[in-house]
Parts: structure tokens; C-alpha cells; sequence
């Protein structure tokens, strides 16, 4: 079946430093794909997003490119800042439909000064 | 303006008892989903509603969950008799068709 699957964390890193979360998915047809960020205490929020192979979908310094020969969606930043601690999910939603997302598991992200 | 919100924002119940879980949508969003976020995991999608019609519910873990959205605005997810493996965060978002979906802050439900 559909699947999204995120590199396990947590993930710390230094303030400044170059951050990747890796993301692969398992679908039919040709999934949209997002980043959704969970700060602490807040809902989920939209980061980024890509509809088709090759876009690179951006915002607030992240970046991720929808790469279909190698079904992934990594997630990348080059300099991390303490506000970006949160917990970061890849989630993919089937085209032709409603849009129902499926979620990876989350990778938690600490930054520290 | 208002986004989505969700009542209460944090429920415990004794195993065995009903619960209701509350979601008011951004005013004029056709679309309302409901996901469960276990602890440690990603949300997993429950339900679907465009508009009054609730057009998906193959996620719904049993018959003991049961959501309706009778005027196509607000929106109730039910848990009967419930048990312990239903705590967990449960996530409402609504969107305009086709369109990104923006979540509510959630409901933890607890089951002692």
C-alpha cells in the first residue's frame, strides 16, 4: 500500500549547522508531496510542498525536491536556527482524490545554540 | 481570521465510557478530515466529510468510532465503550477543495 517512511530521530544539531531529514514514499499513480512541521505545543503547519517530479517546493529556508526515480523528498536547510526545533513530518497525498494525507512517523528536531 | 479549532483540548476517560470530540472548520471549507496521532507516530487518517456527506470512513478503527457533520459545518467523532489502545491525539483539518488542509490544535484523549 501507499507509504511514507522519515528517517528516525531525534536529530540534534548545533545552531547554524546544515540540516537533511530524509523522506521516501511507496505509492501508485503520482502522489503531491509535503513537509508539515509540529512546533511545541502548536497544531501542524504546512512548510512546503511539490506536485509533480522535479519541483522543489520552499519556505522559510527549507527546501525539498520531488525526485521520482528515487522516490524521495528529502528535507534540507543550510543553517538551522533554535526556533526550528520541532518535530517534522513527510506526508504524501494521492492525485485524482480528496487529498487525504499519509504521514510518515515524525523526526524530532533539537537544536541548540 | 479564525482557524480551525477543536473542543476540548484535552479528555480523559474511564475505559468503558463514551466520548465526544468537537471540530468547528474554517467557516466556508467543504473539505473536513479526521486523523489519530498515537504517541511517537505520524496522524493516520480516520474519516472524510465533503460538505454533510461523509464520503470515506475506512480508516475508522472499528464500529466503535463514529463521526457525522450533519450541516456540513461542525463536526462530532465519537468513541463508544472506549479502551485503552484509543488514547491519543485526535487531529481535525479542513480545506477548500483540493486545497491545502489546515489542522486543529487536537484533542488528547487519555483512557485510564
Amino acid at each position: 500500500g501507499d507509504s511514507v517512511t522519515q528517517m528516525e530521530g531525534p536529530v540534534t544539531l548545533s545552531e547554524e549547522a546544515f540540516l537533511t531529514i530524509n523522506c521516501t514514499y511507496t505509492a501508485t499513480g503520482y502522489p503531491s508531496l509535503f513537509w508539515y512541521v509540529q512546533y511545541p505545543g502548536e497544531g501542524l503547519q504546512l512548510l512546503l510542498k511539490a506536485t509533480k517530479a522535479d519541483d522543489k517546493g520552499s519556505n522559510k529556508g527549507f527546501e525539498a525536491t520531488y525526485r521520482k526515480e528515487t522516490t524521495s523528498f528529502h528535507l534540507e536547510k543550510g543553517s538551522v536556527q533554535v526556533s526550528d526545533s520541532a518535530v517534522y513530518f513527510c506526508a504524501l497525498s494521492l492525485s485524482g482524490g480528496y487529498n487525504k494525507l499519509i504521514f510518515g512517523a515524525g523526526t524530532r528536531l533539537a537544536v541548540h545554540p | 481570521g479564525a482557524g480551525v479549532s477543536q473542543s476540548p483540548r484535552y479528555k480523559v476517560a474511564k475505559r468503558g465510557q463514551d466520548v465526544a470530540l468537537r471540530c468547528d472548520p474554517i467557516s466556508g471549507h467543504v473539505s473536513l478530515f479526521w486523523y489519530q496521532q498515537a504517541l511517537g507516530q505520524g496522524p493516520e487518517f480516520l474519516t472524510y466529510f465533503q460538505n454533510e456527506a461523509q464520503l470515506d470512513k475506512s480508516g475508522l478503527p472499528s464500529d466503535r468510532f463514529f463521526a457525522e457533520r450533519p450541516e456540513g459545518s461542525v463536526s462530532t467523532l465519537k468513541i463508544q465503550r472506549t479502551q485503552q489502545e484509543d488514547s491519543a491525539v485526535y487531529l481535525c483539518a479542513s480545506s477548500s477543495q483540493g486545497n491545502e488542509q489546515y489542522f486543529g490544535p487536537g484533542t488528547r484523549l487519555t483512557v485510564t
